[in-house]
C-alpha cells in the first residue's frame, strides 16, 4: 500500500527556520516524483515545487523559488520542505504529493494520484 | 502560466441531483486536465485524470469530459458524502489548480 507519512504541526515564530517531512512507503520512492501543495487558511491548493528523488531533479513554481527549498534523502525515502527564515504569511497546511507515471501523464509532468495527511505550519509571534 | 478558472465558486444543489462544475484553462492543456476533491480537515483525493478516466475506487457517478481549454466534472446524483469543495489541475506545463467549487447542500 501506497502511503506518504507527513511530520507533525509545528508552530514557530516569525525568523525561525524549519524543516518539514513526508516519508513514502509501498513504492519505489526513487522512480516517482514528489511534491509540495501549499493551502494558506480557508484557500485553495498552490503547488511549490517537485523533486525527483532518483537525482534530486528539484522544479520550483516561479511564486516560490527561492523562497523554499525542497530536497529528498532517499536513503530513507523522504522529502523535505524547509524555509530559513519563517515569516506570518507561511501559515498554511503543507501537503505532500506523488506524481503519478504512465501513458496519461504529460511529457513534462502528471496528476497526483497519493497524498499526504498534511502538515499544520503556524508562524506567530 | 496557465491560468486555470473553476465556476461557479458555489454550487448549491439537493441530495440526487445532478452537479455540473467547469474548468477552463486559459491556453490548451489537451487532455492533462486532474480533479480533486477536498473534505474539511482532509487531504485532496484524486478523482479524475487524463480529463475522463476515473481514478481506482472512485464511484461511477462521477464522470468528467472536455479537452482543450474547457472541461466539465459532473455528479449524477449527488450522495451525502459528495458535499466538499473540487479542484481542477492542468499537469500539461507545470503544475496549476484552479480555484475550487464548493458543493453545498441545498
Amino acid at each position: 500500500e501506497v502511503q506518504l507519512v507527513q511530520s507533525g504541526a509545528e508552530v514557530k515564530k516569525p525568523g525561525e527556520s524549519l524543516k518539514i517531512s513526508c516519508k513514502g512507503s509501498g513504492y519505489s520512492f526513487t522512480s516517482y516524483w514528489i511534491g509540495w501543495v501549499r493551502q494558506m487558511p480557508g484557500k485553495g491548493l498552490e503547488w511549490m515545487g517537485i523533486i525527483y528523488p532518483g537525482d534530486s531533479d528539484t522544479r520550483y513554481s516561479p511564486s516560490f523559488q527561492g523562497q523554499v527549498t525542497i530536497s529528498a534523502d532517499k536513503s530513507i525515502s523522504t522529502a523535505y520542505l524547509q524555509w530559513s527564515s519563517l515569516k506570518a504569511s507561511d501559515t498554511a497546511m503543507y501537503y505532500c504529493a506523488r506524481l503519478g507515471r504512465g501513458g496519461y501523464c504529460s511529457s513534462t509532468s502528471c496528476y497526483s494520484d497519493y497524498w499526504g495527511q498534511g502538515t499544520l505550519v503556524t508562524v506567530s509571534s | 502560466e496557465i491560468v486555470m478558472t473553476q465556476s461557479p465558486a458555489t454550487l448549491s444543489v439537493s441530495p440526487g441531483e445532478r452537479a455540473t462544475l467547469s474548468c477552463r484553462a486559459s491556453q490548451s492543456v489537451s487532455s492533462n486536465l486532474a480533479w480533486y476533491q477536498q473534505k474539511p480537515g482532509q487531504a485532496p483525493r484524486l478523482l479524475i485524470y487524463g480529463a475522463s478516466t476515473r481514478a481506482t475506487g472512485i464511484p461511477a457517478r462521477f464522470s468528467g469530459s472536455g479537452s482543450g481549454t474547457e472541461f466539465t466534472l459532473t455528479i449524477s446524483s449527488l450522495q451525502s458524502e459528495d458535499f466538499a469543495v473540487y479542484y481542477c489541475q492542468q499537469y500539461n506545463n507545470w503544475l496549476n489548480f484552479g480555484q475550487g467549487t464548493k458543493v453545498e447542500i441545498k
